[in-house]
């Protein structure tokens, strides 16, 4: 069973410039989530993708967008990068949406600094 | 809204001890699941145990343990017999929706 894949490792961008995160989520899994952990904080939410919807955001501006893929696979672009972007970009893959009644599986990140 | 407070920014611990990381909640749900989640220098976050809020009997996994107080919104992590691959950033999570909330974590230093 393949885990959850994040990609690039890093990644260094300048002000102002888009990025795009790459997520393939764990096989059997359909629910891809994405988390924003800036240095020495706990993860926050940005949003969650089921079958290729967005099934719930978080406290994040438009410039943060996603899409996910008939294969669940899924993308997190930023537009308009600004310094506090910089952090570790975490993706987690679940079987189902939906309370923590299904385990959330995490890759191991995109380290995105902004210059 | 939904917080989760963990208090101990770090702790340390001999090996072969045992130690305890603290986690409060603050939820207005009735159904949710909590969670330790353990993060490396490798940076993979790691699932370490898992509580249902409607069960009573504490979840245990191995050597990891956890003391949940529903009512006094309280969900702390025990490790016993500490290891140097136990050395990693220890976060508390709680999920009632969705999303996991995570508090900004305790790290943890286990020492030979």
């Amino acid at each position: 069973e393949t885990g959850v894949t994040q990609s690039p490792t890093h990644l260094i961008k300048t002000r102002g410039q888009q990025v795009t995160l790459r997520c393939s989520s764990q096989s059997g899994h359909n629910t891809v989530s994405w988390y924003q952990q800036a240095l020495g904080q706990g993860p926050q939410f940005i949003f969650q993708y089921y079958r290729e919807e967005e099934n719930g955001r978080g406290n994040f501006p438009p410039r943060f967008s996603g899409l996910q893929f008939p294969n669940y696979s899924s993308e997190l672009n930023v537009n308009a990068l600004e310094l506090d972007d910089s952090a570790l970009y975490l993706c987690a893959s679940s079987r189902e949406p939906g309370q923590g009644i299904y385990e959330q599986y995490f890759g191991p990140g995109t380290r995105l600094t902004v210059t | 809204a939904q917080t989760v407070t963990q208090s101990q920014p770090e702790m340390s611990v001999q090996e072969a001890e045992t130690v305890t990381l603290s986690c409060t909640y603050d939820t207005s749900e009735n159904n949710y699941y909590l969670f330790w989640y353990k993060q490396p220098p490798s940076r993979q976050m790691i699932l370490v145990i898992r509580q249902e809020a409607y069960k009573q009997q504490n979840a245990t996994e191995n050597r990891f343990s956890v003391n949940f107080q529903k009512a006094a919104k309280s969900f702390s992590l025990k490790i016993s017999d500490s290891q140097l691959g136990d050395t990693a950033m220890y976060f508390c999570a709680l999920n009632s929706g969705y999303a996991l909330n995570f508090g900004k974590g305790t790290s943890l230093l286990v020492t030979p």
